[in-house]
């Protein structure tokens, strides 16, 4: 069954500094790979996605995929006291299958 | 207006009740699914549904059984619920491979 984790399991950041979150899995097969953010009492919701393996940029969110290394990140940069909640990533074997998410992120950013 | 919606949004029950968790959804999306977050666990998928009367076991299945008899609505129902089915219960639906959208969630205790 696939694995994926997340580290570190909890970070603050000073506002205006660049984060980096972590998410390894264990399947090489997998093709999807995802970012979900949460805020407190909220619904995940879809941050960015990625398919193929090098990064991909969508304003101040970053994902970089490195398949070999069964590892991908997201990096944010200029971090916000808006960008503080819960980061889930998700990863799936295809398109036709469901996404096995990790147990979070919890970043906060303090002014 | 996208939107999946849950109900009830806050549920007290003793251990041994019965438990009804509903869900809708207004895309005509055939894809559904629930999950329970925990602290420390993420999002662990309990059931998918591809369709009407289409529905696959998840990861943590036990304890718990659906029913989608109309496309656009999913229930997750607890027989004799126990105590360790404390939780978030979180209810989504996608397109087939897309990304899930979730609903706000449903806080379950169990006494």
């Amino acid at each position: 069954q696939q694995k994926v984790q997340q580290s570190p399991e909890s970070l603050i950041v000073p506002e205006g500094a660049m984060t980096s979150l972590n998410c390894t899995f264990s399947d090489s097969a997998s093709q999807y790979f995802a970012w979900y953010r949460q805020h407190s009492g909220k619904a995940p919701k879809a941050l960015m996605s990625i398919f193929s393996n090098g990064e991909k940029e969508e304003g101040r969110f970053t994902i970089h995929l490195n398949k070999a290394s069964l590892h991908f990140s997201l990096h944010i940069r200029d971090s916000q006291p808006s960008d503080s909640a819960l980061y889930l990533c998700a990863v799936s074997i295809n398109s036709g299958t469901y996404q096995r998410f990790g147990t979070g992120t919890k970043l906060q950013v303090v002014p | 207006d996208m939107k999946v919606t849950q109900m009830p949004r806050y549920l007290i029950k003793r251990m041994g009740e019965n438990v009804l968790l509903e869900c809708g959804q207004d895309m005509s999306h055939e894809t559904m699914y629930w999950y329970r977050q925990d602290p420390g666990l993420g999002l662990q998928l309990i059931y998918i549904s591809y369709d009407v009367d289409s529905n696959s076991e998840g990861d943590i299945p036990k304890g718990y059984r659906v029913s989608r008899k109309k496309r656009e609505h999913f229930s997750l129902i607890l027989d004799s619920a126990k105590t360790n089915q404390t939780s978030v219960y979180f209810c989504a639906s996608s397109l087939p491979g897309g990304a899930p959208l979730f609903g706000e969630g449903t806080r379950l205790s169990v006494l």
